[in-house]
């Protein structure tokens, strides 16, 4: 089955500076990849997501890549703030099935 | 608020008790998707119904059981419970046509503590 490798598990950036997750997936045929932003004892938040025939999509300071070759996709945050930490995780299903998930990433943005 | 509703908030039960979780997914979603959320294992997928329909099936314990009623809330039913099953559990659902629309949106969990 499909298996999603998130790195790295924790980032620590100071207010203002970039902040970037990356995730690889072993299944080539997952063709959809969306990324969550989980606050402590919260719901996992669809913040951003790209299917397979897209290579990067933005929505103001988050943007994500794809590269289906290498089977990798990332998360951008810009000019993060202190409201951006949280653990983001990204995910990969196929048509409309099960997300499998990555490890996390626990993101602190130190003001 | 994603509109997905999950009820109870929390649950503080015993070893060996049975307990139901309950789902009911944004109005018109047909898929419900159960997921697993402790500290070690991550977010596991348990297992998905389409339109009253069991449509896959992830790393569901025997213990475990689901099911979607007709008017498409679903339960998610422990029994047998162990301390490992001290997690928050996921319900997400999607939208009207499986396939077409593959955005899942979560519901606010419950978290289960076994004693």
């Amino acid at each position: 089955g499909e298996n999603v490798e998130q790195h790295p598990s924790t980032l620590s950036v100071q207010e203002g500076d970039s902040a970037v997750i990356k995730c690889t997936y072993s299944d080539s045929a997952s063709n959809y990849f969306p990324w969550y932003k989980q606050e402590l004892g919260k719901r996992p938040q669809l913040i951003i997501d790209i299917r397979s025939n897209v290579g990067e999509k933005k929505d103001q300071r988050i943007a994500v890549t794809l590269n289906k070759t290498a089977k990798h996709f990332s998360l951008h945050i810009t000019e993060t703030q202190p409201e951006d930490s949280a653990v983001y995780f990204c995910a990969a299903s196929k048509g409309g099935n099960k997300l499998t998930f990555g490890g996390g990433t626990r993101v602190l943005v130190k003001p | 608020d994603s509109g997905v509703t999950q009820t109870p908030k929390h649950l503080i039960t015993a070893t060996g008790q049975r307990v139901t979780l309950r789902c009911s997914p944004r109005s018109g979603d047909l898929s419900v998707y159960w997921y697993q959320q402790s500290l070690d294992q991550g977010l596991q997928f348990l297992i998905q119904y389409y339109n009253g329909e069991e449509r896959a099936k992830g790393n569901i314990l025997e213990r475990f059981s689901a099911q979607q009623f007709p008017d498409l809330h679903s339960e998610l039913n422990l029994s047998s419970l162990e301390l490992g099953d001290s997690a928050l559990y996921f319900c997400a659902s999607s939208s009207r046509t499986a396939g077409v629309k593959n955005e899942q949106f979560f519901g606010p969990g419950t978290r289960l503590t076994v004693l």
